[in-house]
């Protein structure tokens, strides 16, 4: 079976840049999480969404940052204008609907913001 | 309010010799728990989950975490470490009360060295 699959898997871009994160979740899952993992922070939940629909979106840090949903097997996160801080490695996870469902993570984008 | 704490930044052991990593969890419900490994530059991959059921979990790699409610821990063991078990691993709890999904709180993380 296919796993949570995003790109890219490496992005070095200079600040002020447009920075766009793609993740496609497993077929059939529900909720679509993305998290951002740092040294200082750990790991963060950003936002998550439930069939397409942004749920909450309480973790994304400011407005630079947006995340879309246009159809189940997609999801974008954007970073514009991007800034030197928002370096880390950013992890899109996806679930079937119930409480006790485990997440399943897809391998990260390590963006790096000069 | 759930919390979750993993009680060992570091742990180093040599191969062969059993493994043990700490956590200690909150929670104002009837929690479900979960062990995640995350290898270099990889995603976490889920280890084995606890949802009320047995209270000992048996997970993938040789792993098996307890559930022992009146400590409020569950720790994480395997009998004989081998070097590929090298990576950072994290202890989650998950929100109740009645949500739709599983909220995840996140440990600080345990990053196991094996030595040869």
């Amino acid at each position: 079976d296919a796993g949570v699959i995003q790109s890219p898997r490496h992005e070095v871009t200079e600040m002020g840049q447009e920075v766009t994160l793609r993740c496609k979740p497993i077929s059939g899952h529900d909720y679509l999480f993305w998290y951002r993992q740092t040294m200082m922070r750990g790991l963060e939940l950003l936002i998550y969404f439930n069939n397409n629909v942004p749920i909450d979106d309480s973790g994304m840090p400011e407005d630079r940052f947006s995340a879309k949903m246009p159809n189940a097997s997609f999801s974008t996160l954007k970073i514009q204008p991007s800034e030197p801080r928002d370096s880390a490695v950013y992890f899109c996870a996806s679930s079937r609907a119930g409480l006790n469902q485990p997440q399943h993570f897809g391998d990260g984008t390590r963006l790096s913001i000069l | 309010a759930q919390s979750v704490t993993q009680l060992d930044s570091h742990v180093s052991v040599s191969e062969g010799t059993p493994v043990l990593l700490r956590c200690n969890y909150s929670s104002s419900y009837s929690p479900s728990l979960f062990w995640y490994v995350q290898h270099p530059n990889k995603g976490l991959q889920l280890l084995l989950k606890y949802t009320s059921a047995a209270t000992l979990v048996k997970g993938i790699n040789g792993f098996e975490a307890e559930f022992k409610k009146s400590e409020t821990s569950f720790h994480l063991t395997k009998p004989s470490a081998h070097m590929s078990d090298a990576a950072e691993y994290f202890c989650v709890v998950t929100l109740g009360g009645g949500t739709s999904y599983g909220k995840l709180t996140f440990g600080q993380g345990t990053i196991l060295t094996v030595h040869p």
